[in-house]
């Protein structure tokens, strides 16, 4: 049973440009978060979502972030018009139930870097 | 509002040793807290959990304790090894209703030989 993937595991891009990070869940897993860590930091809540739909994105900054879960195929975090500041690891985890009891998966990442 | 805080963000301790991670926590609502590992590079993985009702939970040479009347928990780990070297993270559920978890900053723990 694989466990959550992520990819790509690394990412660079220049100022501007648009990165998309990709999130499979584990099997039989329908609620899928995504979470953001800076060096030396914890993680910060991003956005929780459950098939086709967001449930919540208390954790999203307004502009430039968007995030999907489609019917089919994985989950997407989108970046628009990356900063610096939008440099960090990207964290996707999944639970089979709902919270707030759900035990999370955590995959092993992408790492954004932005020049 | 939501916090979740370590009161030391390094230790070390010697291989054989046991170690305590301590973790405060400010929300009351929390009814659910987990203990998570992350090894450099990689993804949080989940190493015990405990919910409100009890106060002391064991896994295998891990210990977690909870204080609810100050709003600590803690994570013991017993005889460390060289694998335990990592950053230690405390979450919590923020209650019924919520919708995420959410981490506290972390500890390294680093194992001397």
């Amino acid at each position: 049973n694989a466990g959550v993937m992520q990819n790509p595991r690394h990412l660079v891009r220049r100022r501007g440009q648009e990165a998309r990070l990709r999130c499979s869940p584990m099997k039989g897993h329908s609620h899928v978060y995504w979470y953001r860590q800076l060096p030396e930091e914890g993680l910060k809540f991003m956005v929780y979502l459950q098939k086709e739909n967001i449930i919540d994105e208390s954790g999203m900054p307004k502009e430039r972030f968007s995030a999907e879960f489609p019917k089919e195929g994985p989950s997407i975090l989108r970046i628009q018009q990356v900063v610096r500041g939008d440099s960090a690891a990207y964290f996707c985890a999944s639970s089979r139930d709902p919270p707030p009891s759900g035990e999370l998966f955590f995959g092993e990442g992408s790492r954004l870097t932005v020049l | 509002g939501e916090s979740v805080g370590l009161h030391l963000p390094t230790l070390s301790v010697q291989e054989g040793d046991n170690s305590i991670i301590n973790c405060a926590y400010s929300n009351s609502a929390s009814d659910y807290f987990i203990w998570y590992k992350q090894e450099s590079g990689k993804g949080p993985q989940f190493i015990i959990d405990i919910r409100s009702n009890m106060d002391k939970r064991q896994g295998q040479r891990v210990t977690v304790l909870l204080n609810k009347t100050v709003k600590h928990l803690s994570l013991q780990i017993a005889a460390t090894q060289p694998g335990d070297s990592a950053v230690y993270f405390c979450a919590e559920n923020g209650g019924q209703g919520a919708q995420k978890l959410v981490f506290g900053q972390g500890t390294r723990l680093t194992i001397n030989p």
